[in-house]
């Protein structure tokens, strides 16, 4: 059981808009502390996709972006293309001084 | 450009022991906290173990407290992760990271497979 909830699975045509939810509680997200978003593609390493809710690093496209209310962030996904086909996770930071992250997200493109 | 080389994984027997190592490269290893996370097969990622900048200060996972010790060489920037007393459930890709300024995981290493099997 993750500390942070996410759905299992969304799914969506090419070019169309999908979310995903990350839920926690007041000793993570709620706390104030930071999400971040990461992209694991089939097969490989997971790779950091936003941090601090909505920032990018280098090289990743701005059809990504990130949302945070209280207890709660999520992850957009604009324009979807074949190539967003991976699982999502999100992580933040939990006052038991460790980091945790939701159980993952996997986007289908139809 | 950052590398991390994870390296030390294999199949070992419940209750034996297996260090992993993680080779750090194109950055100064010594300025950064370090991070090993684990994914059982299909199942998300779980964060372990981090350790500072200097190794001055540990934190791990509950399901890993008191078996695994995560530790570091700044002088030949290397990760280790031991692991002791392992369980089947011990069996994932273990990936080590780095830690980002605003407490993400900036970078990670491709992996490296344990299985725990009799």
């Amino acid at each position: 059981q993750s500390v942070l909830t996410q759905p299992p699975s969304v799914s969506g045509a090419p070019g169309q808009r999908v979310t995903i939810s990350c839920t926690g509680t007041d000793s993570n997200i709620g706390a104030g502390y930071h999400v971040h978003w990461y992209q694991q593609l089939p097969g490989t390493a997971p790779k950091l996709l936003l941090y601090d809710t909505n920032n990018r690093p280098s090289g990743v496209p701005d059809r990504f972006s990130g949302f945070k209310s209280g207890a709660s962030a999520s992850l957009a996904i604009t324009g979807l293309q074949a190539e967003d086909e991976a699982d999502y996770y999100c992580q933040s930071y939990d006052s038991s001084l460790s980091r945790v992250f939701g159980g993952g997200t996997k986007v289908t493109v139809l | 450009q950052v590398q991390l080389v994870e390296s030390g994984g294999g199949v070992v027997q419940p209750g034996r022991s297996l260090r992993l190592s993680c080779s750090a490269s194109g950055f100064t290893f010594s300025n950064y906290g370090m991070h090993w996370v684990r994914q059982a097969p299909g199942e998300g990622l779980e964060w372990l173990a981090f350790i500072w900048y200097d190794g001055s200060n540990k934190y791990y996972a509950d399901s890993v407290k008191g078996r695994f010790t995560i530790s570091r060489d700044n002088s030949g920037n290397t990760l280790y992760l031991q692991m002791n007393s392992l369980r089947a459930e011990d069996t994932a890709v273990y990936y080590c990271a780095r830690d980002g300024s605003l407490l993400e995981v900036d970078y990670w290493g491709q992996g490296t497979r344990v299985t725990v099997s009799s």
